[in-house]
């Protein structure tokens, strides 16, 4: 088993741009692909970035995702920040130990 | 487009049971993979359990082995989710989740006496 390990909370100015982390305890980040999911409040999760950087039909390129094998995490970049993009953002990868999927614990977004 | 919509909840006291369901639409339901998720109020994430798209795999977390029961019916479109002994722990939004793409609006389970 593994965890993954996001910051609490971001803030930025509207127009900034934030970069959220997760970061794999064990195993590499390689390993298995990178999902990252936006929750607005009172809403479901959707998906925004899938298999470590390919973005969801519909999603703005302002969103990009990435993987840094150095430091073992991967990142959600949001650039040209929006008020629509105030959220909760958590970070998903697969554990093969138990087939099932591991979440960060979420990441705040705040857009001041 | 893509539909999932679940049902179910409700409020159930401790240590009964309840069976959740989740009807897909839109897509080729026997071809994916599907996962219940479900969100404690004012928490994050935590994954439940995955069915693959045959019926034949299922995985559980630790947290609900030997309790949930995860199920499919391919003929009808349709995921389920035993839920049996259920805890005050278990209160919680479930989602169903198409394959880490797509999900379902969720529904609530409350655990209480």
């Amino acid at each position: 088993n593994f965890m993954l390990t996001q910051p609490h909370s971001v803030s930025e100015s509207p127009g900034k741009t934030v970069t959220i982390s997760c970061t794999r305890s064990s195993g590499s980040i390689a390993n298995n692909y990178v999902q990252w999911y936006q929750q607005r409040p009172g809403s479901a999760p959707t998906t925004v970035i899938y298999e470590d950087k390919k973005r969801r039909s519909g999603v703005p390129d302002r969103f990009s995702g990435s993987i840094d094998s150095s430091s073992n995490s991967a990142s959600l970049t949001i650039s040209g920040l929006k008020t629509e993009d105030e959220a909760d953002y958590y970070c998903q990868s697969y554990d093969g130990s138990n087939r099932g999927w591991v979440f960060g614990g979420g990441t705040k977004v705040t857009v001041l | 487009q893509v539909q999932l919509v679940e049902s179910g909840g409700g409020v159930v006291q401790p240590g009964r049971s309840l069976r959740l369901s989740c009807t897909a639409s839109a897509f080729t339901f026997s071809a994916y993979s599907m996962h219940w998720v479900r969100q404690a109020p004012g928490k994050g994430l935590e994954w439940v359990a995955v069915i693959w798209y045959d019926g034949f795999h299922k995985y559980y977390a630790d947290s609900v082995k030997g309790r949930f029961t995860i199920s499919r019916d391919n003929s009808k479109n349709t995921l389920f989710l035993q839920l049996n002994s259920l805890r005050a722990d278990d209160t919680a939004v479930y989602y169903c989740v198409k394959d880490a793409d797509y999900w379902g609006q969720g529904t609530l389970v409350t655990v209480s006496s």
